[in-house]
């Protein structure tokens, strides 16, 4: 069964820290892996989409990577601020990259 | 910058009661999605749309459910007999239908059944 797993839970940091999301999958045929950010009540919003032959893509602070013969990536977020309170949501495409398998998210809190 | 918007952001209804969801896509756009996301839980896909028909769905998406775009912009997803379970957040999301296209999300229609 296609699925996305995600850890940790939630996550609470203090503003300015870095931390790493993590995100291991089992969806097959692989065609890319997204990392999207929730607000509370709003739409998800891409950060980065990477394809099977990438293994790192920077976005801002945001900074993924992906490992895909072990079917795991990682999101890493430089120098935390309070607006990156959100839930950090994994999510891969399994063909022609159309329909999205989401994982659970990450609920991330930074604190001042 | 161009968005997907929706209508509305909150729908309270009556549980056997048919619902409409409303979505304007952004123009260029040509695959359209609806998801939805029980409070608490993941995002789950529903169905796909392209072509003015449905390209691929889930099996959340029984008889119950229903898309269309009628008139070139708006792309509508019907509920005809609501149940209690279909509380939830519905988004509406679109790309250019490119394999690694970024998918854009609306701010999405919480839906209320009573």
């Amino acid at each position: 069964k296609n699925q996305v797993e995600q850890s940790p839970q939630s996550l609470i940091i203090l503003e300015g820290k870095n931390c790493t999301l993590q995100c291991n999958y089992t969806v097959s045929p692989f065609s890319n892996l997204r990392w999207y950010k929730q607000d509370t009540g709003r739409g998800p919003v891409s950060l980065t989409i990477m394809t099977f032959s990438e293994n790192t893509k920077s976005n801002g602070r945001y900074t993924a990577t992906l490992d895909a013969d072990t079917k795991q990536s990682s999101l890493h977020i430089t120098a935390s601020q309070l607006s990156d309170s959100a839930s950090y949501i994994c999510v891969v495409s399994g063909r022609y990259g159309n329909k999205l398998v989401f994982g659970a998210g990450t609920i991330l809190r930074v604190k001042s | 910058e161009p968005e997907v918007t929706q209508t509305p952001s909150h729908q309270v209804t009556q549980m056997g009661q048919e619902v409409i969801l409303r979505c304007v896509p952004i123009s260029n756009h040509l695959y359209f999605y609806w998801y939805r996301q029980i409070l608490g839980q993941k995002v789950e896909f529903l169905v796909s749309f392209y072509n003015n028909e449905i390209s691929e769905k889930s099996e959340i998406f029984d008889d119950q459910f229903s898309v269309e775009r009628p008139d070139g912009s708006n792309f509508t997803l019907k509920i005809r007999s609501t149940k209690l379970e279909d509380s939830a957040m519905y988004f509406c999301a679109g790309d250019t239908g490119t394999s690694y296209g970024e998918q854009f999300f609306g701010p999405g229609t919480r839906l209320t059944v009573l």
